[in-house]
């Protein structure tokens, strides 16, 4: 069973809409990253979050949101969704004080 | 923004060669992490670099932290086709906590 697993893997949305996409770990770690990826621009940190309830803001937080109700889980909405948020989102997760970020299988988002 | 500039962007090459990469900032990076990311999937750590001048293998796979802590290195020797996929360099700064900073990214492709 994959440790870190995200869903849905594949989303095709219209301009407007909100979207959730959510990330779940097994793994027991405390830290939980959102990236984007985009051809070119490597990965990019959107939010991150040290714990439940904790939230930081990432390189480019505009236009998302993310909840961390329980440890194992680290949720990134669109409130509105625009066709530049076309992208692959990888979540990622990290025990305290290590520096290695396990990454899930990623979600390919495509913004109409 | 981008912090790390990673080349080459791309590589092609034949089954059986080497090929080397590398990452360069002006920055000062505490540890280095090399990522591999086959299609479809989320990146995988290969190599984790802690002090200047270390040099770690994994296998066919070496890398280096950089003297100038600025830099790293990535070497793949004897190249085969399941080696293709896209290599990323990721930096942790000691001001960062465990926020990392990606490069671009290296499409690898290996001709049988």
């Amino acid at each position: 069973d994959a440790d870190v697993t995200q869903t849905p893997r594949n989303r095709i949305t219209k301009t407007g809409k909100r979207i959730m996409l959510e990330c779940s770990q097994t793994k027991g770690h405390d830290r939980m990253y959102w990236y984007r990826q985009d051809p070119g621009l490597g990965l990019r940190l959107i939010y991150y979050s040290f714990d439940v309830k904790d939230i930081n803001k990432g390189e480019i937080s505009d236009g998302y949101s993310v909840s961390r109700q329980a440890q194992a889980k680290f949720s990134l909405s669109l409130e509105s969704a625009i066709p530049n948020q076309t992208a692959l989102y990888f979540c990622a997760t990290a025990l305290a004080g290590e520096n290695t970020q396990y990454f899930g299988p990623g979600t390919r988002l495509t913004v109409l | 923004g981008q912090q790390l500039n990673q080349s080459p962007q791309s590589m092609f090459i034949q089954e059986g060669e080497d090929v080397s990469m590398n990452c360069t900032s002006s920055s000062i990076f505490n540890t280095w992490l090399w990522y591999k990311q086959d299609p479809g999937e989320g990146p995988v750590l290969l190599i984790a670099l802690y002090k200047a001048g270390e040099l770690t293998s994994n296998g066919r796979l070496t890398a280096q932290f950089g003297i100038t802590r600025k830099d790293s290195f990535l070497n793949i020797s004897a190249s085969i086709p399941s080696d293709v996929g896209i290599y990323f360099c990721a930096g942790r700064k000691e001001t960062s906590g465990s926020r990392l900073t990606f490069g671009e990214g290296t499409q690898l492709t290996v001709n049988p």
